[in-house]
This record gives structure tokens, sequence and C-alpha cells, in this order.
């Protein structure tokens, strides 16, 4: 049972341009949604997140939305620069105590593309 | 700041010895750590949730006699993976969180293990 989704595999953007990644999810219970970009071989890096009585986040070139009745956020980096060419995990936290744990989407690879 | 490392960054063993994987926070306290196996090509799969000076929780369907975890203090948990045999050969991630906001986690740079 995929409780974190992300639809599409790839994405390619060209640099400059917005780039939206999408994540749904099924479990009402998730208190916190986070993103995190991963490179081959190495630890993903948090980037940002957002509480689920908000439905907006924003932190640089990062912005994420969050709609609780769609159970649907999607992650917006503007201008996407080729630097940001990785795979992008959404995850969600289900209780913020000492032990929550994260719930991981399959990921989306993203291509920046000069 | 929130930086946890890994060691080794990778490992090459014989089947039927055992390999030791630490994970440090650097610059923080980790009230928390987890472990995570990556295979290729898909998402993180959760093994195990430390907390420090007590047991580890593990995922249904990990062995918790094969995948020995320890988390000594705030700032270490090692993973040892004993008997290895080659489906051990995965992509080996830590994490930890602090206190406050504890729903992030930071997570290592991973080791790479593989059991010939």
């Amino acid at each position: 049972d995929q409780q974190v989704k992300q639809n599409s595999p790839s994405l390619s953007v060209q640099e400059g341009r917005i780039s939206i990644l999408n994540c749904d999810y099924t479990n009402s219970m998730f208190d916190y949604f986070l993103w995190y970009k991963k490179y081959p071989a190495e630890g993903p890096t948090f980037l940002i997140s957002i509480s689920s009585i908000k439905d907006k986040n924003e932190d640089g070139r990062f912005t994420v939305f969050l709609n609780k009745s769609a159970k649907h956020l999607s992650l917006h980096i503007v201008p996407s620069q080729p630097g940001d060419s990785a795979v992008y995990f959404c995850a969600a936290s289900l209780g913020s105590g000492t032990a929550s744990k994260l719930t991981f989407g399959t990921g989306t690879r993203l291509q920046v593309t000069l | 700041g929130a930086v946890v490392s890994q060691h080794p960054s990778w490992v090459i063993c014989k089947s039927g010895t055992s390999v030791k994987i630490e994970c440090r926070s650097l610059d923080f306290q980790a009230t928390t750590m987890f472990w995570y196996r990556q295979f290729p090509k898909q998402s993180l799969m959760l093994m195990a949730t430390s907390n420090e000076g007590s047991k580890a929780t593990y995922e249904q369907g990990v062995e918790k006699d094969k995948f020995l975890i320890n988390h000594a203090s705030l700032t270490l948990s090692t993973l040892t993976v004993t008997s290895a045999h080659p489906e051990d050969s995965s992509f080996y991630i830590c994490s930890a969180s602090r206190l406050v906001r504890s729903y992030e986690q930071y997570f290592g740079p991973g080791t790479r293990l593989t059991v010939t």
C-alpha cells in the first residue's frame, strides 16, 4: 500500500523555467510533509517542509504548496538551474514525537537542460 | 548545521563476515536515528528506528538478529550486518532527527555494501 505517491518518474525543464514536482498521499493523518533532493550514491538532502495546517511554505527558490482536500502537494523550483538536476523525493511524517517515521514517495528525476 | 556523517562510504566484504557501519551527527544531538536501505532505482526503505540508550524498533520483515543496531550516544549509532550474504549488498543510509522539529530527518551520505 503506497501511501505517498509520485506519479511522474521523470521531468525535464529548461534552465530558468519553473519546475513543478507533484506528490499525492492517502493518509489524512500525516501532519508534516517534506521534500528531499538526492544525487546518485549520496544521502538525501533536506530541502523544505510544510505543516499540514499550512498551505504554502517558501524558502528561496523553493516553494511547497499543500492542498489537504485533494491530498496533494507540489514543489515549485523557480528559476530552475542545472544543479537542480537530481531525484526528488516527497515524504510524509506521522506524528512529531521523537520516533516519527517518514514515508517516502518513489521519487521524480528532474533534469534541467541548458 | 544538521550534518550527518557515515563511515565507511563503501565496503566490500566476503560472504559470512560481519560489517559495521557508523552514523554520526556532527553538530547536533540526535534524539532518534533511523536506518534505511535503498535498492537501485527504488525508494528508501526504513529498516529500523533507534533512540539513544534503548533497543531499536525494527520494521516488519527486517531481521533484528541480522541487522544489529546500537545507539550508544546522542551522536552515534551503528549498524552491524552479521553473517553477510550477497543479497545484503545494498546502499545503506542513516538519518538523524533532533528534539526540535523532530519530523525533519537529516541524512548521511550513505554506505555502499558489496558482499562477494
